[in-house]
């Protein structure tokens, strides 16, 4: 079965500092991941995905994303934060044989202080 | 071009009635996801429609809850006799298919169980 974990439910840091969101997920088979993110008041918004290509992922507003099977990893990176990168960000997991369905990992509340 | 549209964004019920969230999906995309997304569960998988199939209903918490897609676009998710724990929003996403398809998600629908 799929799972996804997130380390760290909430996580601050300040402007212009390195942004890195942990995400750890379980999978039988070779996996498709996603990192998504959450406005408040808003749906989910795609930032990045990786099915099997290149391992490093570079997604929109900056955000890359490195798969490591060896880890079973696939954290989040920003270089820089910006005061508009607050908003929560979920890890997601989905497997071809369940229908691409997304399991979701509970999600992390970035803080960036000015 | 337009993305996933849900209806109503807010809606406030009765313990005991029905209610109906209806979702707009992404005009040509053959899946179709439910999700919910509360407090204390974060964000679960409902029920998925691909094509003509079957749909996938393993998520549906309870026979309280249904859902159709008519004519391989539009959908509603209907809960019965609604409780307080069904307060949560439910979010609707579609996606082109295939193995890869990138699930692209609506604004979603507060509902609030009285």
């Amino acid at each position: 079965a799929q799972s996804v974990t997130q380390l760290g439910s909430h996580v601050s840091v300040s402007e212009g500092a390195l942004v890195l969101l942990r995400c750890n997920y379980s999978s039988s088979v070779p996996p498709y991941l996603f990192w998504y993110v959450q406005y408040p008041n808003q749906g989910l918004q795609l930032l990045l995905k990786y099915t099997s290509a290149a391992t490093l992922v570079k997604g929109i507003n900056g955000f890359e994303a490195e798969f490591k099977k060896s880890e079973t990893s696939f954290h989040l990176t920003k270089p820089s934060a910006h005061m508009s990168d607050a908003a929560e960000y979920f890890c997601a997991v989905s497997e071809p044989e369940y229908g691409n369905k997304l399991v979701f990992g509970a999600g992390t509340i970035l803080r960036v202080k000015s | 071009g337009a993305g996933v549209s849900q209806s109503p964004s807010n809606k406030v019920t009765e313990k005991g009635k029905d209610v109906e969230l209806r979702c707009d999906p992404i005009s040509g995309h053959t899946a179709l996801y439910w999700y919910r997304q509360s407090l204390g569960q974060g964000l679960e998988f409902l029920i998925y429609f691909q094509g003509n199939s079957a749909p996938d209903k393993s998520g549906l918490p309870s026979d309280r809850f249904s859902a159709e897609r008519t004519g391989g676009s539009v959908s509603t998710l209907t809960i019965q006799r609604t409780q307080q724990e069904d307060s949560a929003v439910y979010l609707c996403a579609s996606s082109p298919g295939g193995e890869r398809g990138t699930q692209y998600f609506g604004p979603g629908t507060r509902l609030t169980v009285l």
